[in-house]
């Protein structure tokens, strides 16, 4: 079967760094997604990754390895705000999403 | 540009009545998709859509129908509510041709059934 697995809760303080890991087995592979959902509100687009590296987007980064079937997400400088679940998401073989559980990230003051 | 609209964004229902989500986008997505939100699991896709007058079961399909008559509206129907379809749901589109084919979700519709 397909799945992806990702912490259900982590928590971190305000100005610090958080890694949030992803790791999947699916049948084929296009592409891995990372989406924020706040609570109460709809998932928004954070990062994808195709290839294999690290791609940067202002205080965000999202790495993936393909050969291990693993991928995380970086958060750097946190704020308040980025109190929220984060959403890992692969791309299968046959083009269909699969979706992990989501990681509740807290951070305190 | 209003993106992805749902309605409602409340709803309770007693078993075995009917009802209708609206789902509708302005942004001419070709892909539209219903999906459902559950404690401790993640975004299950219900039906999904890749042009108008095409439609698609997605991994839980039962107890759901969808019509895609428009380009711009993804109506998902209830046809006997059960409990068990007590959730969140949302409605997502996207345009293929686009390379990552990200999705623009809707504001979520939480649905609780009696």
């Amino acid at each position: 079967g397909q799945n992806i697995d990702q912490p259900t809760e982590m928590t971190a303080t305000e100005g610090a760094i958080v890694q949030i890991n992803c790791t999947y087995q699916t049948s084929g592979f296009n592409g891995l997604f990372w989406y924020q959902q706040h609570a109460g509100e709809a998932p928004t687009f954070l990062s994808y990754n195709v290839l294999d590296g690290l791609e940067e987007k202002g205080r965000f980064s999202s790495f993936l390895s393909r050969s291990k079937g693993y991928s995380y997400l970086l958060l750097k400088e946190l704020q308040m705000k980025d109190s929220a679940s984060y959403l890992c998401a692969v791309r299968d073989g046959n083009y269909q999403l699969i979706w992990g559980a989501g990681t509740k990230l807290i951070i305190k003051p | 540009n209003a993106g992805v609209t749902q309605t409602p964004k409340f709803q309770v229902l007693k078993t075995g009545q009917s009802m209708t989500l609206q789902c509708a986008q302005d942004m001419n997505h070709e892909y539209m998709s219903w999906y459902r939100q559950d404690p401790g699991m993640g975004l299950r896709l219900i039906h999904y859509s890749v042009g108008a007058g095409i439609t698609d079961q997605g991994e839980v399909p039962n107890g759901y129908n969808v019509s895609r008559s428009t380009t711009e509206d993804f109506p998902l129907r209830l046809l006997s509510a059960a409990p068990s379809q007590t959730s969140v749901y949302f409605c997502a589109s996207s345009h293929p041709l686009t390379g990552a084919n990200v999705l623009t979700f809707g504001a979520g519709s939480r649905l609780t059934v009696l």
